[in-house]
């Protein structure tokens, strides 16, 4: 399978602990995407890398949330001391270069804290 | 503010009817917008995708049709399958800029 790839699928963790996801973009997609997104919404934009620098963070990204994408390939999405809040399914996306390209997602990290 | 707005929430149609839905946003300056399928806890699938200069896009017996002057989309389901039940969400993106605004989404449920 040559798509996005999220791990864990699902994630259940009790309140306070540290989670974190990984997301492995299809290859030569040099544009990452973090997004989540809670029952009946749409996505929500949490924050964005072109190859390993990450450009924007979004003030939904308290300072207990943390990516990286070391390396300009797969990327990480740390959440320290969760609160039930954080409970949602985090979204990861990747893109070519280049305007007006598809935006592939992978198939989601559900997360409840407990 | 970026926005895009969907409607209706939900609907309820039965298997071999079509549907439409509609997408209206105040995405600025307009780059594209795209319709994506998304059934329950999965990601995303893209649909179709349409950039200022297209008017419509058929991907099967889904047809997408943009009026970039009015800012609104359709998004029109042909002979409805039970498969087709998902949620279907409008995103549009602006020039220069690498952020999806995504809309609620449309609730689609086919029954037999």
């Amino acid at each position: 399978d040559t798509g996005v790839s999220q791990d864990p699928r699902h994630k259940i963790t009790k309140r306070g602990q540290n989670v974190t996801f990984r997301c492995d973009p299809i290859s030569e997609h040099n544009r990452l995407y973090w997004y989540r997104q809670t029952l009946g919404q749409g996505p929500e934009f949490l924050t964005y890398f072109q190859n390993e620098a990450q450009l924007e963070k979004s003030r939904l990204l308290s300072d207990r949330f943390s990516a990286e994408r070391p390396k300009g390939s797969f990327s990480t999405l740390e959440i320290q001391r969760t609160e039930q809040g954080d409970s949602a399914m985090y979204l990861c996306a990747s893109s070519p270069p280049g305007a007006s390209t598809e935006a592939f997602f992978g198939q989601g990290t559900r997360l409840t804290v407990v | 503010k970026n926005q895009v707005e969907q409607s209706p929430q939900s609907l309820i149609i039965l298997e071999g009817k079509n549907c439409t839905l509609q997408c209206n946003y105040t995405v600025s300056p307009f780059s594209n917008l795209r319709w994506y399928k998304q059934d329950t806890g999965r990601g995303p699938v893209s649909l179709t995708i349409m950039t200022f200069s297209e008017n419509t896009k058929s991907n099967g017996r889904y047809t997408a049709t943009l009026d970039a002057d009015t800012k609104q989309s359709s998004l029109h389901i042909t002979a409805s399958q039970l498969s087709d039940s998902a949620s279907y969400i409008c995103v549009v993106s602006a020039m220069d800029d690498y952020k999806l605004s995504f809309g609620a989404g449309t609730t689609v449920t086919v029954r037999a």
